[in-house]
């Protein structure tokens, strides 16, 4: 399986400033995923998006954060107003190639907050 | 989704089988054991997936005892780029749900 190309590949930000983190699937790809994994910590899960509306989020997918595919190729993570302790990597997935429901990653942005 | 317990770390000599176990005793019938790993900071890399039966494919082999409370990966000669944190998942097989991540076990390949 082709893998997911994320842009960009590290960043760095003020807190209070806004970052957009890209994903680019593969087009008959139906489902996206946002992932996130604290320096030390477990992977975690932030959002799916299918069919241009979100799917599942979890309670770290609060309001700072959002979803979209504006271009109908680009996925993208936005957070508005970035905290310190959104520093982490953040990691695309997509699943709905030839093996419907596995979840392919892509190799993540290093975020990082100062 | 069933949770999980695996060994937080194993070693494995270069060329030898790495057996990695995973414990999932509260596992529905509609189920897949999913297999990941994650070298160093990259992203999670899919290994394999099953059901019931046992799989394979060119990466690994995966081993489900028959009341599926188990199951065991199998890479059959290791070598240090092996080297990872592997993860256990369970989940139910539809698009859309959160692959739900544990610790896993780290495991170091020596040469």
């Amino acid at each position: 399986e082709p893998e997911v190309t994320q842009t960009p590949s590290h960043q760095v930000t003020q807190m209070g400033q806004e970052v957009i983190l890209r994903c680019v699937p593969i087009s008959n790809h139906l489902y996206f995923y946002w992932y996130r994994q604290i320096l030390g910590q477990k992977v975690e899960f932030l959002v799916s998006f299918y069919n241009n509306e979100i799917s599942e989020k979890s309670e770290i997918f609060d309001d700072q954060f959002s979803v979209e595919r504006p271009d109908g190729s680009n996925f993208t993570l936005k957070i508005r107003s970035t905290k310190l302790e959104d520093s982490a990597m953040y990691f695309c997935a997509r699943s709905g190639g030839e093996e419907k429901e596995t979840q392919y990653f892509g190799p993540g942005t290093r975020l990082l907050v100062l | 989704d069933a949770k999980t317990t695996q060994p937080t770390s194993m070693d494995c000599a270069e060329g030898r089988a790495a057996n990695l176990p995973c414990n999932h005793s509260t596992i529905s019938g509609n189920e897949y054991v999913y297999w990941y790993r994650q070298i160093h900071s990259q992203g999670p890399q899919y290994i394999i997936h099953g059901l019931k039966n046992n799989e394979t494919n060119e990466m690994a082999s995966l081993i489900i005892t028959e009341d599926r409370k188990s199951s065991t990966l199998i890479l059959p000669h290791a070598t240090l780029r092996d080297t990872a944190v592997y993860y256990c998942i369970v989940r139910v097989s539809n698009s859309g749900y959160a692959l739900n991540f544990g610790k896993g076990t780290s495991l170091l390949v020596t040469p």
